[in-house]
Parts: structure tokens; sequence; C-alpha cells
């Protein structure tokens, strides 16, 4: 069982580069998320989606694009690195209406900008 | 708004003792409330949830309670164990509207042989 897989799991950027963080899951879900956890903050949402072609801004979007052209994937565009873009980044999706309302979490990719 | 407050870690226990994790919630209607947990290096897993007043919530020991009248959702545990040291997130997701989950800040636990 993959579940919700993300990548890559660390990487580390200099101020104004850019780069893509991946998140794939095989469960056929419909709503996907995107989550920063900053020390102390708890889970921040990103971006989320409710199916493919669809996606609405959560939180703190700022600095982050979203697209979600399949079911199975959602990436998350960082375009011009920030030192405040330093965080755990977490990948999450669920069924949908009339599911249980449990989120899959991927393992998280932890981003440093230098 | 929205919100979750939970008790501010982190909290060290002895194995075998008794287990409390506060958390209050703010929100209109009748939200779903969520505890997730965290291991070491992971993502969050579901560890139990309730979907009503009065509903309690349970798994792998653990038990918390949906209470509309203290608007509180605390976890329990009457005995825990050095692998439930992790970092535990209350959380509440609306039933109607929005699809987002507004999560607390987390509480880290740390079980001592």
């Amino acid at each position: 069982n993959a579940g919700v897989t993300q990548t890559p799991k660390f990487r580390i950027l200099k101020i104004g580069q850019s780069m893509t963080l991946q998140c794939t899951q095989d469960m056929n879900h419909n709503y996907m998320y995107w989550y920063r956890q900053d020390p102390g903050m708890g889970l921040k949402l990103i971006y989320y989606s409710v199916g493919a072609g669809i996606t609405d801004k959560g939180e703190v979007p700022n600095g982050y694009n979203v697209s979600r052209s399949t079911t199975e994937d959602f990436p998350l565009r960082l375009e011009l690195a920030a030192p405040s873009q330093t965080s755990v980044y977490f990948c999450a999706s669920r069924a949908g209406t009339g599911d249980t309302g449990e989120l899959f979490f991927g393992e998280g990719s932890r981003l440093t900008v230098l | 708004g929205n919100s979750v407050t939970q008790m501010e870690g982190p909290v060290t226990l002895s194995e075998e003792a008794f287990l409390t994790i506060n958390c209050t919630y703010t929100a209109t209607g009748y939200p779903s409330l969520f505890w997730y947990v965290q291991y070491p290096g992971e993502g969050l897993q579901l560890l139990l949830k309730a979907t009503k007043a009065d509903d309690k919530g349970s798994n792998k020991g653990f038990e918390a309670t949906y209470r509309k009248e203290t608007t509180s959702f605390h976890l329990e545990k009457g005995s825990v164990q050095v692998s439930d040291s992790a970092v535990y997130f209350c959380a509440l997701r609306r039933t109607s509207g929005t699809y987002k989950y507004i999560f607390g800040t987390g509480t880290r636990l740390k079980v001592l042989a």
C-alpha cells in the first residue's frame, strides 16, 4: 500500500531558486491538501483541491502555486524561494463527500532555504 | 472563526502513568473532531475521531469524548508506554461548506521507561 507519496524528503534551496514538491496518491481520492508545519505552529493549509482541475487557496498561499491535472497528482511549486519558506511540508488526501473524514498524510518533505 | 486550542507541551510522563492532553475548540454548528498522532520522522496518522456530541472515539487504549457543552475533546490514556512518545494534534472539520481542517499546535509527549 503506497498511500500518499511525497518527494523529495529533504531539499536545500538557495534564496530565489525554484522547485516543485511532488505528491501522488494511489487511493483514487478526490480531495488533496498541502500543509506546512512550523515548530510550535501546528499545520497551516497552503492549497487544497476537491478534484482534478479544481484548486483553491488555504490560509498561507503566498509564494506557492499548485495544479491538479490528474486525480493522482498534486504538485506544489515554489517560484522564488525565501527563508520564510523553510518548513516541513505535508501532502494529504481524503476520499470525498460521505467519507469517514480521515486524512491520509505523506511522510513529509523538509525544505531549508538558505 | 474556527479554532483549536491544545495544551502546550512537552508533556513528560513515566511509563504506566495516566495521560490527559486537553483540547478545546471554537466552531459554529457541529464539527467533526479528530486526534492525529505523529511519530518521529513520519507523517500524521489518525488516532481517533468523533462526529457528534457525546460520541467517544477510542483506539490503541486512547479515548476522547466529544463534549459540546464544554467545547472540548480531551485525549486520555490510562497507562502510557514508551512507544506512545509522539506529537499529538487535535483537529476539527466543519461538516458543511469548507473542506478545510483546522489543526491545533500539537502536544509533544515523552514517556520515560
